[in-house]
């Protein structure tokens, strides 16, 4: 089955942990991008790669890092910078302007 | 960045009915694109509709673009329980790299 694979599906983060957050896809496709979800507010883009070992911030990157080593796989790590982290987290992957999305990562602060 | 935004942001209709949602965006586009998020789940495509098009249809869905009032509005006929789901569109600016941009969204309950 082709597809994008986030995991894992529930995340719970210490104050002050980094945590990594992993999406693979066997689409073959070039360009990945990573979502935040908040309620009521949306997708609001936090980085993006268009090609291996490259990536660019999108509109919220502070508190998150990425990287992009492999075509298949595009990690974000969730930094304790980032001060309210507790979302639903999306990776897409793109297929021309079409957009192929993992089931997401709940991450949860404790 | 650019952003659809959808109205209304909640939508409940009895099943059968027939339910319309509307996204506006800013800038010029090449297309506009239409996804479903059903609860606690990632988004899946519907249906794409290029700026040379004025209306596109797909099963019960039914996309019209008007570029000059920079809108867009997604029918669903004879709407069903199991369309209930947030419905989001998706505009990318024209010329350069197309990055994807979701509005809030439109909560669709359809109640059997």
């Amino acid at each position: 089955d082709g597809g994008i694979t986030q995991s894992p599906k529930y995340l719970f983060r210490k104050e002050g942990q980094n945590v990594t957050l992993s999406c693979e896809q066997n689409l073959n496709h070039d360009a990945m991008y990573w979502y935040r979800q908040d309620p009521g507010q949306g997708l609001r883009l936090i980085y993006y790669s268009q090609i291996v070992n490259d990536f660019q911030k999108g509109d919220i990157a502070e508190g998150y890092s990425v990287s992009r080593e492999k075509k298949e796989s595009f990690p974000l790590t969730v930094t304790s910078a980032q001060k309210n982290p507790t979302a639903f987290y999306l990776c897409a992957s793109m297929r021309s302007t079409e957009a192929f999305f993992g089931q997401g990562t709940r991450l949860t602060v404790v | 960045s650019q952003q659809g935004e959808e109205d209304p942001q909640a939508l409940s209709i009895q099943e059968g009915e027939n339910a319309t949602m509307n996204c506006s965006y800013k800038t010029s586009i090449n297309n506009l694109q239409w996804y479903r998020q059903n609860s606690g789940r990632g988004l899946v495509h519907l249906i794409l509709i290029r700026s040379n098009e004025r209306e596109k249809h797909s099963g019960r869905l039914r996309v019209t673009l008007d570029t000059s009032k920079k809108s867009s509005s997604l029918l669903i006929t004879a709407s069903r329980a199991a369309d209930t789901a947030s419905y989001f569109c998706a505009t990318g600016a024209s010329g350069g790299s197309y990055i994807p941009t979701f509005g809030r969204g439109t909560s669709l309950i359809v109640h059997p």
